[in-house]
């Protein structure tokens, strides 16, 4: 079955900066790579995704990346502001198995 | 917006007792999954269904828990009876095997506790 890491597991930066979390994964028929915010109370929402065909995707302020010969894909938020203050998940998989399994989380705290 | 709808939205039982949660998810979607979020456990798969037929509850302790889905638009997850580990967040989210659409709609959860 898929093996997910993501790395860091925690993360601290100041508002304005930027941050990258990174997720790796063990099967390599995955190819479907989302990214999961989940606020502190609140439930898992998708923020962005992308397709193995695919190796960057962006939507304002957050883009993602993929490296499918490493197999790893990362998250990218600039201009980090407190509001994105959250848990992210990784959940990459075969897209004709619905089985996910997510990553086990990085926190990211934005400091005003 | 389209929501997973879930009751309740927070359950204390006492334990030994038994705790039935129920999940509507988006019209039109015909996979449903049922996660459990501790702190030290992260997201925990516990079962899913594919138009409505059970396909992997294996991450489920099957002596207490089960899973239904009795119709499409209602799923169950019960527990009985309930032990003061089985404190956690339960959620439901729902999907679609369609080719444009791989992403998946949380609940707000159901958070229990066992006392």
């Amino acid at each position: 079955g898929e093996n997910v890491e993501q790395h860091p597991s925690t993360l601290s930066v100041q508002e304005g900066d930027s941050a990258v979390i990174k997720c790796t994964y063990s099967d390599s028929a995955s190819n479907y790579f989302p990214w999961y915010k989940q606020e502190l109370g609140k439930r898992p929402q998708l923020i962005i995704d992308i397709r193995s065909n695919v190796g960057e995707k962006k939507d304002q302020r957050i883009a993602v990346t993929l490296n499918k010969t490493a197999k790893h894909f990362s998250l990218h938020i600039t201009e980090t502001q407190p509001e994105d203050s959250a848990v992210y998940f990784c959940a990459p998989r075969e897209t004709s198995y619905d089985k996910v399994i997510f990553g086990p989380g990085t926190s990211l705290s934005v400091i005003p | 917006d389209a929501r997973v709808t879930q009751t309740p939205r927070h359950k204390v039982t006492e334990m030994g007792q038994e705790v039935t949660m129920r999940c509507q998810p988006i019209l039109g979607h015909n996979t449903v999954f049922w996660y459990r979020q501790t702190m030290m456990q992260g997201l925990e798969l516990l079962a899913y269904f594919r138009n409505r037929a059970p396909l992997d509850d294996s991450g489920m302790p099957k002596d207490r828990f089960s899973a239904e889905m009795p119709d499409a638009t209602l799923a169950t997850l019960k527990i009985q009876p309930s032990e003061p580990r089985d404190s956690a967040v339960y959620f439901c989210a729902s999907g679609s095997t369609g080719p444009n659409n791989y992403g998946y709609t949380f609940g707000s959860g159901t958070r229990l506790t066992v006392v």
